[in-house]
């Protein structure tokens, strides 16, 4: 079956701290990962994509690594900002015309 | 930078009705979707369309339907809201099969 699982739920830092993202997968055939960002009340806002040999891509102070192997993706944030409060979607696309698979989404909060 | 619009941000309609969410794409793009996001459940696929005319169902199509007489314009239907309609919906667009997606910023619908 196709799925994604992301983790934790929910998580809580202190602005300025780094935190990870997780995201397993079982989607096959795999084509791309994308993590969006999600802020509340708003549609989601892709922050990267991967693709089968693509292991890490940066985006300012997001970074994904992608384990294609194990089926594994991870966000990584650094210094983070209060701004980074939100939803962070792990969606995997598999090859050929078929709809998206998305995970559940961490919600993040940052506290000053 | 391709925009997608819905036409409300907020809806609150009474069960029994009709409601009709809106969704305009400004660039040409083939792909249209339908979703809604409930906590805990994610993104879930409603309906979508390859192209003019077309409609497909998606994971959770019933109580709705759609309609697309233009290529820039997809349109939910709900029938006869529901209570358990109510939902963040989100509209989404993509050039073609190997187009990235571009979300709406949703409509939170409340059916009292």
């Amino acid at each position: 079956k196709n799925q994604v699982e992301q983790s934790p739920q929910s998580l809580i830092i202190l602005e300025g701290k780094n935190c990870t993202l997780q995201c397993n997968y079982t989607v096959s055939p795999f084509s791309n990962l994308r993590w969006y960002k999600q802020d509340t009340g708003r549609g989601p806002v892709s922050l990267t994509i991967m693709t089968f040999s693509e292991n890490t891509k940066s985006n300012g102070r997001y970074t994904a690594t992608l384990d294609a192997d194990t089926k594994q993706s991870s966000l990584h944030i650094t210094a983070s900002q209060l701004s980074d409060s939100a939803s962070y979607i792990c969606v995997v696309r598999r090859r050929g015309n078929t709809p998206l698979v998305f995970g559940k989404g961490t919600r993040l909060s940052v506290i000053a | 930078d391709v925009k997608v619009t819905q036409s409300s941000r907020y809806l609150v309609k009474r069960t029994g009705e009709k409601v009709f969410l809106e969704c305009v794409q400004d660039m040409d793009h083939e792909n249209m979707f339908w979703y809604r996001q409930d906590p805990g459940l994610g993104l879930r696929l409603i309906y979508f369309s390859y192209d003019v005319k077309m409609k497909e169902k998606g994971d959770i199509p019933e109580g709705y339907s759609v309609s697309r007489e233009k290529k820039e314009r997809f349109s939910l239907i709900l029938e006869s809201a529901s209570t358990n309609q109510t939902s963040m919906y989100l509209c989404a667009s993509r050039l073609d099969i190997g187009g990235g997606y571009t979300f709406g910023s949703g409509t939170r619908l409340t059916v009292v």
